[in-house]
């Protein structure tokens, strides 16, 4: 049983456009989501994350919604650039269990 | 400190053979996790660490398995016996003490082939 799914295994997006992640959750428990990003032969790396008190973090170019009663989050990338072509994680956590879900991942193209 | 760092970058190994894999963590950091990542799927949580105390392992955490981290400083994940299904990617990753939630900070990880 998923209880962190990202149904889009791939996004194509042309440069300077936005692109938007999106991924849905299924543990009412879960009150703290995180981005990561990941290059290949990488491991993974922290992009943003957002607590269940709120509705929407920014950082820069980057903005996640959590919209709680539809258990949905998205990640919002304005404008797109080339170095954002990665495979974009989500994953959540319940505060007293430092255990993180993940998503399957979704992998971003930017197209020039 | 650059960040965790994990040894091997890649290990290849015969059906049946004792694998170790080590990670050093971001040294101010006290908790250390190992996942585990097959392709095309995300990171799978295996256990996690408090400084040297194991308080969490996953039912995929089988008897094969064993994780030390002795000092509270670098890890050791150890399998034993592997099978072809034990190929994946390991990632380790570690945290700040202050953080309330698990922002972690991964490695790059090492990949397994069982052949």
């Amino acid at each position: 049983d998923q209880q962190v799914k990202q149904n889009s295994p791939s996004l194509s997006v042309q440069e300077g456009r936005i692109s938007i992640l999106n991924c849905d959750y299924t543990n009412s428990m879960f009150d703290y989501f995180l981005w990561y990003k990941k290059y290949p032969a990488e491991g993974p790396t922290f992009l943003i994350s957002i607590s269940s008190i709120k509705d929407k973090n920014e950082d820069g170019r980057f903005t996640v919604f959590l919209n709680k009663s539809a258990k949905h989050l998205s990640l919002h990338i304005v404008p797109s650039q080339p170095g954002d072509s990665a495979v974009y994680f989500c994953a959540a956590s319940e505060n007293s269990n430092y255990q993180l879900i993940w998503g399957a991942g979704t992998k971003l193209i930017i197209k020039p | 400190d650059t960040g965790v760092s994990q040894d091997p970058r890649h290990k290849i190994t015969k059906r049946g053979q004792n694998v170790t894999f080590r990670c050093d963590p971001i040294s101010e950091h006290n908790r250390l996790y190992w996942y585990r990542q097959t392709l095309g799927q995300g990171p799978e949580f295996l256990t996690y660490f408090q400084n040297e105390a194991q308080l969490e392992k996953s039912r995929l955490l089988s008897d094969r398995f064993s994780a030390e981290r002795p000092k509270g400083s670098f890890s050791t994940l150890e399998i034993q016996r592997t099978e072809q299904g034990d190929s994946a990617m390991y990632l380790c990753a570690s945290t700040q003490p202050s953080s309330v939630a698990d922002t972690q900070y991964f490695g790059p990880g090492t990949r397994l082939t069982v052949l």
